[in-house]
């Protein structure tokens, strides 16, 4: 079964300033996608990011990048320029791609608190 | 934009009562699923349905739950005897399916149920 960790339950960051959140994962599967979620109070659950497995290149989207290491089995999430909006629970999540429809697998969740 | 919509926002119930939380997908999506966090964990994969039945469950997922497909749009998840562990924010979502692979899967704003 796969796993996905999050070590970092808190985190915190300056306005403007750029923070990473980490996440690791465990897998024998060669073909998956990997999801970062935003969860702000309201709990809803917005996709931030996807990454491709296959794909050597990193995701990014705007203020968003990541920094995948298959070999590693990491995935941590680079936000830049941060803004008082990007406070929120944010969840690294595993989804096979051998298997369609399967289900998203998440971490713990990494609480983010923006300073201003 | 097309979203997931899920109703009621909150849901308040007595234990060993019945409970149905609905949900609207998105419209021309084919994989429907159900997750639940409670507060202050991570968020669980429950079930996964797709052409009418379910493709795939959880532990947690016992004789207590079903899904339902009635008509065209909605999907509900029935809990048949409610217990106080039940009580936990459940999460709705929906994917697109082409050319054998299914995409994001997108959420809705969940269900706070609340078993007293």
């Amino acid at each position: 079964a796969q796993t996905v960790t999050q070590s970092q339950p808190e985190m915190s960051v300056q306005e403007a300033e750029t923070v990473t959140l980490s996440c690791t994962y465990d897998t024998s599967e060669s073909d998956y996608y990997l999801f970062w979620y935003k969860q702000p109070p309201s709990r809803q659950m917005i996709l931030v990011i996807r990454q491709e497995a296959y794909k050597q290149q990193n995701a990014t989207e705007n203020r968003f990048s990541v920094n995948f290491q298959k070999a590693a089995k990491s995935f941590s999430l680079k936000i830049s320029d941060s803004q008082l909006g990007d406070a929120a629970m944010y969840f690294c999540a595993y989804r096979s791609a051998e298997t369609s429809g399967s289900r998203l697998t998440f971490g713990e969740g990494t609480q983010l608190t923006v300073n201003p | 934009e097309p979203e997931v919509t899920q109703t009621p926002s909150h849901q308040v119930t007595q234990m060993g009562q019945e409970v149905i939380l609905r949900c609207v997908p998105i419209s021309n999506h084919l994989y429907f699923y159900w997750y639940r966090q409670i507060l202050g964990q991570k968020v669980e994969f429950l079930v996964s349905f797709y052409n009418n039945e379910i493709s795939e469950k959880s532990e947690i997922f016992d004789d207590q739950f079903s899904v339902e497909r009635p008509d065209g749009s909605n999907f509900t998840l029935k809990i048949r005897s409610t217990k106080l562990e039940d009580s936990a924010m459940y999460f709705c979502a929906s994917s697109d399916y082409h050319r054998g692979y299914s995409y994001e899967q997108y959420f809705g704003p969940g269900t706070r149920l609340t078993v007293t």
